[in-house]
C-alpha cells in the first residue's frame, strides 16, 4: 500500500463550490505539506504543518485553508473555488531527522474548476 | 521564493548519452536533494548530498556539490528512454527548527529512443 495517499485523484467542480482534498500517511512523519503545480511554475507551497498543533502559510495560501486532524491526516480546502485554482495538487510528508527533510509525495489530485 | 534554480530548463538527448543538469542556489545549505517526477505523478526522491560532501553516486546517478559556487550538478550516465521525466533540485537551509525543503522549477529531460 502507498505510504502517502490522496483523495480524490481527480475532481471537476464549478466556480464557487467548496471542496476538500484529503491526504493520509502511514510513514509516521510529523511534517506534512500541500503544494500545487502548474505548467512552467514548478511546485508552489500552499500550507505546511510541522506537527498536529502547528499550521503555517506557504507562498500561495490565499483562497485555501487546511486542517491537521491527526498526525496522519492533513486536508486542504478551497472555500470558494475559482478557475485559476485549476492545477495538480500534491501532499507530501517529511521527517527532519538528521536535518534531511526528505519529502515523500502522494500521487496527486488533478483539480479542474469550471 | 524558490531557492534552487535549475539549468537548462529543458534537455533532449539520445538514448545512451549522458545527461547533465545543473542547479544553483542562493543561501547556505544543510543539504541539497534531487527529485524526479514522471508526467502527472508525485515527485520521487533520488539522492541527497550534504554540505560537507562533494560527490555522491547512486547507480547511474552522480551528484556533485560546490558550496563555494553554490551549485550542484546531476549526471545521469547511459541514459534510457525511461529516464524521460522532470528533475527538481531542492535545498534545506542550514539547520534550524523551521528548516524545510524548497524546490526549484525543474528541468524537463527527454531521452529519445
Amino acid at each position: 500500500d502507498a505510504d502517502v495517499t490522496q483523495t480524490p485523484r481527480n475532481r471537476i467542480t464549478k466556480t464557487g463550490k467548496r471542496i476538500m482534498l484529503e491526504c493520509s500517511q502511514t510513514k509516521g512523519h510529523d511534517r506534512m505539506y500541500w503544494y500545487r503545480q502548474d505548467p512552467g511554475l514548478g511546485l508552489r507551497l500552499i500550507y505546511y504543518s510541522f506537527d498536529v498543533k502547528d499550521i503555517n502559510k506557504g507562498e500561495i495560501s490565499d483562497g485555501y485553508s487546511v486542517s491537521r486532524q491527526a498526525q496522519a491526516k492533513f486536508s486542504l480546502s478551497l472555500e470558494s473555488a475559482i478557475p485559476n485554482q485549476t492545477a495538480l495538487y500534491f501532499c507530501a510528508t517529511s521527517d527532519l531527522g538528521l536535518g534531511s527533510d526528505t519529502q515523500y509525495f502522494g500521487p496527486g489530485t488533478r483539480l479542474t474548476v469550471l | 521564493s524558490q531557492q534552487g534554480e535549475e539549468d537548462p530548463q529543458a534537455l533532449s538527448i539520445q538514448e545512451g548519452e549522458n545527461a547533465t543538469m545543473n542547479c544553483s542556489y542562493k543561501t547556505s545549505i544543510n543539504n541539497l536533494q534531487w527529485y524526479r517526477q514522471n508526467s502527472g505523478r508525485g515527485l520521487v526522491h533520488l539522492i541527497l548530498i550534504r554540505s560537507n560532501e562533494r560527490e555522491k553516486h547512486s547507480g547511474r546517478l552522480r551528484v556533485t556539490l560546490d558550496t563555494s559556487k553554490k551549485s550542484s550538478s546531476l549526471l545521469i550516465t547511459a541514459s534510457r528512454a525511461a529516464d524521460t521525466a522532470s528533475y527538481f533540485c531542492a535545498t534545506v537551509p542550514v539547520t534550524g527548527a523551521n528548516s524545510k525543503l524548497t524546490f526549484g522549477k525543474g528541468i524537463t529531460l527527454s531521452v529519445r529512443p
